[in-house]
């Protein structure tokens, strides 16, 4: 059960924006739309902040949005503020002889 | 609000077996599958074990299949982690989170540590 690729790290300066992909295969992220992103600051539990590829929780900035082409999602922030310096983590639901969920290896964003 | 607590997490020594628990509240318990996720020290995410709302389903990833089991209870709004034969590549922290209908964790508890050593 291999994990969702993501670049280990990214960077940027306050107010520019960022985006963070995440590839997987047809059989999770380009087969449904149960792509979800989340952001974990160290210590701290992971929180949702996009699902269904490019829906937000009530309560997320709209600064965060996502979108998905093909077997590639991105999450993508605008307006970077210093508390957005985290990690984010991908997931997806996948089936292949089962159904299960797998996450991506997890984005440094570090804000300049 | 809705609230998920782990609890059980302890230092155990290789092959040997545990209990984690999650209790839930401020929400239809019943009406939602449930999962263990869990994240070793310095690492990412790593999806552990689902069960759906009724308990009738279940789901484990390759690396627990055959050693953990996932269960629930319903009428004390309960999951549970059974952890068998453990081994130090199971030293995480293990958070619960609640799976939406469309598949994503949208509520996570704090986390409960998961020590396997010798």
């Amino acid at each position: 059960q291999s994990a969702l690729t993501q670049p280990a790290s990214v960077s940027g300066s306050p107010g520019q924006s960022i985006t963070i992909t995440c590839t997987g295969t047809s059989s999770d992220i380009g087969g449904y739309n149960y792509v979800s992103w989340y952001q974990q600051h160290p210590g701290k539990a992971p929180k949702l902040m996009v699902h269904n590829v490019d829906r937000r929780p009530s309560g997320v900035s709209d600064r965060f949005s996502g979108s998905k082409s093909g077997t590639t999602a991105s999450l993508i922030i605008s307006g970077l503020q210093a508390d957005d310096e985290a990690v984010y983590y991908c997931s997806s639901y996948r089936s292949t002889s089962t159904f299960y969920w797998v996450f991506g290896g997890g984005t440094s964003l570090t804000v300049l | 609000e809705v609230q998920v607590l782990e609890s059980g997490g302890t230092l155990v020594q290789p092959g040997e077996s545990l209990r984690l628990s999650c209790a839930a509240s401020g929400f239809a318990f019943n009406l939602f599958a449930m999962t263990w996720v869990r994240q070793a020290p310095g690492k990412g995410l790593e999806w552990v074990s689902g069960i759906s709302a009724s308990g009738d389903r279940t789901y484990s990833a390759d690396s627990v299949n055959g050693r953990f089991i996932i269960s629930r209870d319903n009428s004390k709004n309960m999951v549970f982690l059974h952890m068998n034969s453990l081994r130090a590549d199971d030293t995480a922290v293990y958070y619960c989170a609640r799976v939406t209908p469309n598949n994503w964790f949208d509520a996570w508890g704090q986390g409960t540590p998961v020590t396997v050593s010798s």
